[in-house]
């Protein structure tokens, strides 16, 4: 019953060098998403997944890539991370538009 | 623009009070309606949801939600609050493009004894 599994839970980041966010999800869902969540601006979708094969930008993509390397797993990339990169990120999947399932976040930090 | 707005930053209500969190959505048609509940240090989980049909709704841990059409509302209420809902609440609206899902900005929820 590990739903979606997020890798690292931690991680500090000094600004310009790179990181891959993992997550991976075991309950046969074809979207997947990454958000960030930063104190009182709730969570802002990044990229989104809608079925294997695809990508596509959300609210703030600026700063990353993304992978979907098969329908289980989705990846988040940060070639050169900034401060302004610190944050929660969340990624989430679903099979329809019946609600996300979310893992337990990453909790960067950019020195 | 489309917007899930939730009004209370911030509220705190005494143990065994009943609470009302407030949610508002502009879109054009009725969305699918979330609630999400995010204890500290967690990720998020899902209280209920609204698709059609009955417009109050039921989720777990005794929370529940009416979805009211002409005010644009998904309001969220609990009759009797207990230490452990202190949390963070977030409203999503789902079902407008695709299986993207647009989320309020948080309200946090602190309980006093």
């Amino acid at each position: 019953n590990a739903g979606v599994t997020q890798t690292p839970k931690f991680q500090v980041l000094k600004t310009g060098q790179s990181m891959t966010l993992q997550c991976a999800q075991d309950m046969n869902h074809n979207s997947m998403y990454w958000y960030r969540q930063d104190p009182g601006m709730g969570l802002r979708l990044i990229y989104y997944s809608a079925s294997e094969g695809t990508t596509d930008k959300g609210e703030v993509p600026n700063g990353y890539n993304v992978s979907r390397l098969n329908k289980r797993e989705f990846s988040l990339r940060l070639e050169s991370a900034a401060p302004s990169q610190t944050s929660v990120y969340f990624c989430a999947s679903t099979f329809d538009s019946y609600g996300y399932t979310f893992g337990s976040g990453t909790r960067l930090t950019v020195v | 623009a489309q917007s899930v707005t939730q009004p209370d930053i911030h509220i705190t209500v005494s143990e065994g009070a009943s609470l009302e969190l407030r949610c508002n959505y502009s879109y054009g048609a009725t969305p699918y309606l979330f609630w999400y509940v995010q204890s500290p240090g967690q990720g998020l989980q899902l209280l209920l949801k609204y698709f059609s049909g009955d417009t109050l709704v039921q989720g777990i841990k005794g929370f529940e939600a009416e979805f009211k059409r002409s005010q644009s509302s998904f309001n969220l209420r609990k009759p009797s609050v207990h230490w452990s809902d202190a949390a963070e609440y977030f409203c999503a609206v789902g079902g407008i493009t695709g299986n993207q899902f647009y989320f309020g900005t948080g309200t946090s929820l602190t309980v006093i004894p």
